[in-house]
């Protein structure tokens, strides 16, 4: 399967828990974003990597959200302190930035769906 | 920031007629508008998308209109099959190139139903 992964696909967790989402891009796509989904509603972006660089964070996520591509490859996402707002589909996409015409197309993952109970 | 808004938010056709959906957005920088296809516990797919440079795009029964005055864009589905039930989005993007360039803004969804 070449397509966006992520792992895992379904997450339950206690208010106050910790989360972590790995999310893997397709080859050599050198921008990987972050998108939270709730039921009826559109994605909702989080942030996003250019390689390994955070280039833009949502004014809407708050400190407990933190995210990382430590290679440009992979990406991680984490929730501290996990609260019952934060349950959502949280849905990754890569694309390839081949320059300033480039459309950037983003391709979606499957999603992690977090329950916070 | 950018915000669209789409309409209708749902839409209940019968098989072999058109569907049309639309779309408004506010950032006059935004020259990216792709539309994004839903089905329900999936990942939303890529099913057209238009630069600002071009005025229509089709590709067999979908198409895409924009209009870059009037800051909207509408996707066209003719003869509608069951299986083009699902949701629905659209979306906008500044083009590529700087930091704030890279993030989709999408509309609420429009959730289409296709009676056999």
């Amino acid at each position: 399967d070449t397509g966006v992964s992520q792992d895992p696909r379904h997450k339950i967790t206690k208010r106050g828990q910790n989360v972590t989402f790995r999310c893997d891009p397709i080859s050599e796509h050198n921008r990987l974003y972050w998108y939270r989904q709730t039921l009826g509603q559109g994605p909702e972006f989080l942030t996003y990597f250019q390689n390994e660089a955070q280039l833009e964070k949502s004014r809407l996520l708050s400190d407990r959200f933190s995210a990382e591509r430590p290679k440009g490859s992979f990406s991680t996402l984490e929730i501290q302190r996990t609260e019952q707002g934060d349950s959502a589909m949280y849905l990754c996409a890569s694309s390839e930035l081949t320059g300033l015409s480039s459309t950037d197309t983003q391709y979606f993952g499957p999603g992690t769906r977090l329950t916070v109970l | 920031g950018e915000n669209v808004e789409q309409h209708p938010s749902t839409l209940s056709v019968q098989e072999g007629d058109s569907a049309v959906i639309k779309c408004t957005y506010s950032d006059s920088a935004s020259n990216y508008f792709p539309w994004y296809k839903q089905e329900l516990g999936k990942r939303p797919q890529l099913i057209i998308d238009i630069r600002s440079n071009v005025g229509e795009k089709k590709d067999q029964r979908i198409a895409v209109t924009l209009n870059k005055t009037a800051k909207h864009f509408s996707l066209h589905i003719t003869e509608t099959q069951p299986e083009d039930s699902a949701v629905y989005f659209c979306a906008a993007k500044r083009r590529a190139g700087g930091t704030s360039y890279g993030k989709l803004t999408f509309g609420q969804g429009t959730i289409l139903t296709v009676h056999p």
